[in-house]
């Protein structure tokens, strides 16, 4: 069974960059039919798409945030990882990894338990 | 982007009651839907993608309709643990927008 875990410091100071990773467990990254996105969820607020990775090493990004984040894939370690720079207390949030299938399956089928990313000094 | 509108933004409700949730895309979205379910301190859970097919193992009591902007996620007979946020993503392009949530709550 596919499983994906996110990791990384859950304090980060202002100014500085947030750089979280995500391991996939119970199968390949490289998998057919899926990019890998990260979602984020500030505290009782709702769900906003960072962006996503494909196996290809192609990338998206949300264009409110494009100009901070670089996603990547390390196929050799089964992870791909988020970095976002120049961050302020606007970015504390759950930050959650998941699978997104493309195709006829288009949605977010696999989740992490999301990791609370604080930014503060 | 494609803005995901949700309604109502929650509901109170019994068990055993049917529950009717409403999401609107501001443009047309074909059936590229998905619904999925949140409860506190957990991650998203995927219901139903695109717009009508229920994810494996998700309850027959869940359903979902809808196509272009106006889709609709149907709970009927609550049960308890159906007490959850419920949210609506957009899967026609990018970025991904989801909807601002519907808190189901027990009355």
């Amino acid at each position: 069974q596919v499983q994906v875990q996110e990791s990384g410091p859950g304090l980060v100071k202002p100014s500085q960059t947030l750089s979280l990773t995500c391991t996939v467990s119970g199968g390949s990254i490289s998998s057919a039919g899926y990019y890998w996105s990260w979602i984020r969820q500030p505290a009782g607020k709702g769900l906003e798409w960072i962006g996503r990775i494909f196996t290809s090493g192609t990338t998206n990004y949300n264009p409110s945030l494009k100009s901070r984040v670089t996603i990547s894939l390390d196929t050799s370690r089964n992870q791909f990882s988020l970095n976002l720079i120049s961050v302020t207390a606007a970015d504390t949030a759950v930050y959650y990894c998941a699978r997104d299938a493309y195709g006829d399956s288009r949605s977010f089928d696999l989740w992490g338990r999301g990791t609370l990313v604080t930014v503060s000094s | 982007d494609i803005q995901m509108t949700q309604s109502p933004s929650s509901v109170s409700a019994s068990l055993g009651d049917r529950v009717t949730i409403t999401c609107r895309a501001s443009q047309g979205i074909y059936s590229w839907l998905a619904w999925y379910q949140q409860k506190p301190g957990k991650a998203p859970k995927l219901l139903i993608y695109p717009a009508s097919t229920l994810q494996g193992g998700v309850p027959s009591r869940f359903s979902g309709s809808g196509s272009g902007t106006d889709f609709t996620l149907t709970i009927t007979s609550l049960q308890p643990e159906d007490f959850a946020t419920y949210y609506c993503q957009q899967a026609t392009s990018l970025p991904p927008t989801f909807g601002g949530g519907t808190k189901v709550e027990i009355q």
